[in-house]
């Protein structure tokens, strides 16, 4: 059963608008959320994170929100750039017992800025 | 520059061949990690590693063999055991368990 899910497969955005991708988990006792980037044949690139004592974290066109009640969290870029094309995956850990730091992905969205 | 070198990119294997996917990290992590990507899934874990002389099986751990004799490097063997071996294998490593994992470019794995 699919702890952490991407229910969207793809997202398709013009460019300059807000790119909002999202991110839903069922595993109340997951503390530490992370986003990659992902081009095709490349390795993930870690993107931003956000631990639950927080419910939002930014670093530059990046702002990733943290819903702990609804237990989702999203993604927003802003303004959105074709580089920006890319899958992106979330990703969760739990911070305590013995599978600490590892972290469990969803299954990705794949973004497409359209010039 | 510090990072993470998988080597090769693309690996063909016979049936009922091993064949070791290399991993190398120069950033000074102590934990590294192997998973396993197919098309349209996420990662999943194989098998990871928080120190030298140290590992634990992953979600997905059926099949593979690693070992970590240095700090730097985490080799994942896929046997012949392994009856689905073609993939897109990454490694991973991070500082620890509050840290994010920084990957390599990934070893692409298809059976002759």
């Amino acid at each position: 059963d699919q702890q952490v899910k991407q229910n969207s497969p793809s997202l398709s955005v013009q460019e300059g608008r807000i790119s909002i991708l999202n991110c839903d988990y069922t595993n109340s006792m997951f503390d530490y959320f992370l986003w990659y980037k992902k081009y095709p044949a490349e390795g993930p690139t870690f993107l931003i994170s956000i631990s639950s004592i927080k419910d939002k974290n930014e670093d530059g066109r990046f702002t990733v929100f943290l819903n702990k009640s609804a237990k989702h969290l999203s993604l927003h870029i802003v303004p959105s750039q074709p580089g920006d094309s890319a899958v992106y995956f979330c990703a969760a850990s739990l911070l305590y017992g013995g599978s600490q730091g590892n972290l469990i992905f969803g299954k990705g969205t794949k973004l497409s800025v359209k010039p | 520059d510090g990072g993470i070198t998988q080597s090769p990119k693309y690996l063909f294997r016979k049936e009922g061949q091993n064949v070791t996917l290399s991993c190398e990290q120069n950033l000074n992590h102590d934990a590294m990690y192997w998973y396993r990507q197919d098309p349209g899934q996420g990662l999943r874990l194989i098998y990871y590693s928080q120190i030298v002389n140290d590992f634990q099986k992953g979600d997905i751990a059926e099949g593979y063999s690693v070992s970590r004799e240095k700090k730097e490097s985490f080799p994942l063997t896929v046997t012949s055991a392994q009856k689905n071996p073609t993939a897109f294998y990454l490694c991973a490593s991070s500082l620890g368990p509050r840290k994010p994992q920084h990957f390599g470019d990934g070893t692409r794995l298809s059976i002759l």
